[in-house]
């Protein structure tokens, strides 16, 4: 059973750069594509954006200008970076497993991190 | 792209049955078959309940079912018990191989 653990600050200033890490366990990145969810305190799941195991991205449109995620297979991690973060960016940050080909799912989550946008 | 659109709130009782609508459009819900569903406990990471429609991951009890008619998907969850109790998101794959979420549903046991 694959095993995400995200990583990164908790809090950061208004313009700057949000970067997570997602460390995966128990499994091989190289079959599968990878994936960053987010929960604003008390609100709904919001896509961000996936890579798949070929390095090609899919960015949700609203967030597209500002995100980046990337993978190295050789640390077993994939990466977030949200750039010119606002308040609105304070949220929950989930990495999961996106599994694709006949099937779509997000079958593997991680525990999730908060990360609070704040002067 | 649009949330998918899912009531705010349903209750039942232990014992009964629910279901929880999830309606789409054309680029996604509508015109996918692939629709997934997600139980989220408070504080709690999402997990897995449906995935394409109607198939149902290893682990997951048969009270709990999906389908589809036109744009919206359901999920049914049947014989209600107090641990179904958590918030509920559909989930899309669309046209234009994006992701999209429905705005959840609280489920209540009464």
């Amino acid at each position: 059973q694959v095993q995400l653990q995200e990583s990164g600050p908790g809090l950061v200033k208004p313009s700057e750069t949000l970067s997570l890490t997602c460390s995966v366990s128990g499994g091989s990145m190289s079959s599968n594509s990878w994936s960053w969810i987010r929960q604003p305190p008390g609100k709904g799941l919001e896509w961000i954006g996936y890579i798949y195991n070929s390095g090609n991205t899919n960015y949700n449109p609203s967030l597209e200008s500002r995100v980046t995620i990337l993978v190295d297979t050789s640390k077993n991690q994939f990466s977030l970076k949200l750039n010119f973060v606002t308040a609105a960016d304070t949220a929950v940050y989930y990495c999961a497993r996106l599994r694709l080909g006949g099937t779509v799912q997000f079958d593997s989550w991680g525990r999730g991190t908060l990360v609070t946008v704040s002067s | 792209q649009s949330a998918l659109t899912q009531p705010a709130s349903v209750s039942g009782s232990p014992g009964q049955s629910i279901t929880i609508s999830c309606t789409g459009t054309s680029s996604d819900a509508g015109g996918s078959n692939y629709v997934s569903w997600y139980q989220q406990h408070p504080g709690k990471a999402p997990k897995l309940m449906i995935y394409d429609v109607s198939y149902r991951p290893s682990g997951v009890s048969s009270r709990f079912s999906g389908s589809k008619s036109g744009y919206t998907a359901s999920l049914t969850i049947s014989g209600l018990q107090a641990e179904d109790e958590a918030d509920y998101y559909c989930s899309s794959y669309t046209s234009g191989r994006f992701v999209v979420f429905g705005g959840g549903t609280k489920l209540t046991v009464l």
